[in-house]
C-alpha cells in the first residue's frame, strides 16, 4: 500500500488562527480524503480532494472554514481556519486504491487553546 | 444520515483467546465493508474487507462474518497477542467498484489484551 506522511504530526494553536496541514503520498493516486477524528470519537469524512478542481466537501463541512489543495496526485493540504476548541481533533489524510481500499495516514493531532 | 454502531464499546480478553468485535449497520445499500486498526497516537490500518456478494472472508488470524440479514458484521481474531490491543471500527460504504470515499464509520470498540 502507499506511503503516506503528514506534517505536522501535531500542534497546539492559538484560538483565531489557521493551521495547514500536509499530506503526502509516496505514490500517484486518484483518490485523497480528508477526515476528522474528534476526541475519543470515530471518523469523519471532511471532504474530498481533487486533482484540478475544488474539493467535495461533506455536509456540515465548508470551504471557508477547511480549505483545501490538491496540487497533483502525490500531494493535498488541509487548513482549519480561524481555529476555536472546538476544532481540537485528529485530522487524517487516506488515500483510496485497488477500488475502495483506503489507507490512512498517521494523523495530525490539533489542540486549540 | 445512516450510520454503523457497534455492540460493545469495550472488550477485554486473555492473550491467547479468541476474540469477537461486532458492528451493526443500518443503511442495506452498503456493499462494501471494512475494519480497521487504529494504535494510540496513530491512523487506522486497514485489516480486512468484506464485499456484501460474500458472508465470510479469512486473513491471517482474521475473520470478518457478514450476514446481512440482520445488518451484522463482526470481526474475530484468533489467539489474541498483546499487539493486537487498539480500538477496532468497522466502516461501511456502497457502490463498491465506484471511485467513492463516503466511508461511515463506526463508534470504535476498545480492545484490551491481557497477558
Amino acid at each position: 500500500s502507499a506511503v503516506i506522511s503528514q506534517k505536522p504530526s501535531r500542534d497546539i494553536c492559538q484560538r483565531g488562527t489557521s493551521l495547514t496541514i500536509q499530506c503526502q503520498v509516496d505514490s500517484q493516486v486518484t483518490m485523497m480524503f480528508w477526515y476528522r477524528q474528534q476526541p475519543g470519537q470515530s471518523l469523519t469524512l471532511i471532504a474530498t480532494a481533487n486533482q484540478g478542481s475544488e474539493a467535495t466537501y461533506e455536509s456540515g463541512f465548508v470551504i471557508d472554514k477547511f480549505p483545501i489543495s490538491r496540487p497533483n496526485l502525490t500531494f493535498s493540504t488541509l487548513t482549519v481556519s480561524n481555529m476555536s476548541p472546538e476544532d481540537s481533533s485528529i485530522y487524517l489524510c487516506s488515500v483510496e486504491e485497488n477500488s475502495n481500499e483506503q489507507f490512512f495516514g498517521p494523523g495530525t493531532r490539533l489542540t486549540v487553546l | 444520515g445512516e450510520s454503523v454502531g457497534l455492540h460493545l464499546p469495550t472488550l477485554s480478553v486473555q492473550e491467547g483467546d479468541n476474540s469477537i468485535i461486532n458492528c451493526a449497520y443500518s443503511n442495506s445499500a452498503s456493499d462494501y465493508f471494512i475494519w480497521y486498526k487504529q494504535e494510540s497516537g496513530k491512523g487506522p490500518q486497514f485489516i480486512i474487507d468484506i464485499r456484501s456478494n460474500m458472508d465470510k472472508r479469512q486473513g491471517q488470524r482474521v475473520t470478518v462474518l457478514l450476514n446481512k440479514t440482520v445488518k451484522h458484521l463482526s470481526l474475530q481474531i484468533a489467539a489474541t497477542q498483546p499487539g493486537d490491543s487498539a480500538v477496532y471500527f468497522c466502516a461501511e460504504t456502497y457502490n463498491y467498484g465506484g471511485s467513492q470515499g463516503n466511508l461511515i464509520f463506526g463508534k470504535g470498540t476498545k480492545l484490551s489484551v491481557k497477558p
